[in-house]
């Protein structure tokens, strides 16, 4: 069973275009995000949702809509594709938000490679 | 805002022996998580091991544990018995409870490689 499970895993396409990435998640957490990591292999946060509510919206051009029909998903909506929008998106998701001690660790989907042409 | 630093891009091991990476960070928080991940080429995040900051016990997983200097704010990570398996990018990260929302904030990575 895949606890944090994100189609497509590669995605082809040209600029202009616009793409979704679907991420689902079966381990019962109530957070999930989008995490983009670029060509240095860097990872930035893009959006966290706690329970359907954005909580964290990076500086990302609003291009990039994030959509969670209920807590177990998370969806990313990219419009008007760009060459620099080329990258891996991981979903992840953990249980807790914050404050409290005890909040684990983020679990990551395998990661999405879009790559725009 | 937190920051994470790993001042070494790549690294490199000979099978067996042992390896330490290396990883600081810039907090005034005086609670917060510390976390290694690996990504081997598979893309995968895999979660290597956690330090809660108030514990003041190095966490340790098998032949993975840590060195954390809470007053120096340095995080590092002790492979022993290297691996072939064990090459990966490997990442610092650190969380806080204390803001709106709980990120990781990811260090740029140290690339691992091992040798036979």
């Amino acid at each position: 069973d895949t606890a944090v499970s994100q189609t497509p895993k590669y995605l082809v396409t040209q600029m202009g275009n616009d793409k979704s990435i679907k991420c689902e998640q079966n381990l019962g957490h109530d957070t999930m995000y989008w995490y983009k990591q670029d060509s240095k292999k860097f990872l930035k946060i893009m959006f966290s949702y706690n329970n359907k509510e954005l909580i964290i919206n990076e500086t990302v051009p609003n291009r990039f809509s994030p959509k969670s029909p209920d807590k177990a998903h998370l969806n990313l909506h990219i419009n008007s594709l760009e060459l620099g929008d080329s990258a891996v998106y991981f979903c992840a998701s953990s249980q807790r938000a914050w404050g409290t001690r005890g909040a684990g660790e983020l679990f990551f989907g395998e990661g999405s490679r879009l790559t725009v042409l | 805002a937190q920051t994470v630093t790993q001042s070494q891009p790549e690294m490199s091991v000979q099978e067996a022996e042992t390896v330490t990476l290396s990883c600081t960070y810039d907090t005034s928080e005086s609670d917060y998580y510390l976390f290694w991940y690996k990504q081997p080429p598979s893309r995968q995040m895999i979660l290597v091991i956690r330090q809660e900051a108030y514990k003041q016990q190095n966490a340790t997983e098998n032949r993975f544990s840590v060195n954390f200097q809470k007053a120096a704010k340095s995080f590092s990570l002790k492979i022993s018995d290297s691996q072939l398996g064990d090459a990966a990018m490997y990442f610092c990260a650190y969380r806080s409870p204390q803001t709106s929302g709980s990120r990781l904030t990811f260090g740029e990575g140290t690339q691992l490689t091992v040798n036979p």
